[in-house]
């Protein structure tokens, strides 16, 4: 248990269908990511949140989007997902900038296994 | 950019014997961390152990070590006495002081434990 949540573990989807993922994290900390999973490929940031400002976007489809309401919460909209959206999406949080490796540390939610059909 | 390079996508280690997990990166700076991630089949990514570049001293955590070697640019994990549990995808990841949200991962190695 690294201390971030994220609900649901698993989810199946249409490509017209609207889903929301949601990550909580009890840590205080003042960042979170969303990243994508897929197999064989290197996780891919999608996502980043400082003191809930969106300070990344890598380059991420708009059927993606998301909202971070606090420090403490963050979701991912989807909507007219594509099946090559089909992968793990993992949240995860740090403290926020410091210059300490301690606090630059990312801790992981156990993800959200989506499939788009 | 910088890269991390994973190069053995799968491993196998008896119990309780020593395995080392290889990881190289390509970067320009000098001042960066870097990071052995854990994901075991529950899919919950665990940090295992972290390194400042800026640190000479190997880090060790219990049976977890480190061979960082900053001019090869490689950052290798050994894993001593292992054990089932230890059976999981690692992942190394490197994270820039400069732009410190940006933690880029390599490709993954696959640890089998066999009993």
């Amino acid at each position: 248990e690294t201390g971030v949540t994220q609900t649901p573990r698993h989810l199946v989807m249409g490509m017209t269908n609207k889903k929301s993922l949601k990550c909580e994290q009890h840590l205080g900390h003042n960042a979170m990511y969303w990243y994508k999973q897929s197999a064989k490929k290197p996780l891919e940031l999608m996502f980043v949140y400082n003191f809930k400002e969106q300070t990344e976007n890598n380059s991420v489809p708009s059927r993606f989007s998301p909202e971070c309401p606090n420090s403490s919460h963050l979701f991912l909209h989807l909507h007219t997902l594509q099946p090559e959206d089909s992968a793990l999406y993992l949240c995860a949080s740090s403290q926020g900038r410091s210059g300490l490796a301690a606090q630059e540390t990312q801790y992981f939610g156990p993800g959200t296994r989506l499939l788009v059909l | 950019a910088q890269t991390v390079t994973q190069s053995q996508p799968e491993m196998s280690v008896q119990e309780a014997e020593t395995v080392t997990l290889s990881c190289t990166y390509d970067t320009s700076e000098s001042d960066y961390y870097l990071f052995w991630y854990k994901q075991p089949p529950s899919r919950q990514m665990i940090l295992v152990i972290r390194q400042e570049a800026y640190k000479q001293q190997n880090a060790t955590e219990n049976r977890f070590s480190v061979n960082f070697q900053k001019a090869a640019k490689s950052f290798s994990l050994k894993i001593s006495d292992s054990q089932l549990g230890d059976a999981a995808m690692y992942f190394c990841a490197y994270l820039s002081r400069r732009a410190t949200n940006k933690l880029i991962f390599g490709t993954g190695t696959l640890l089998a434990v066999q009993p």
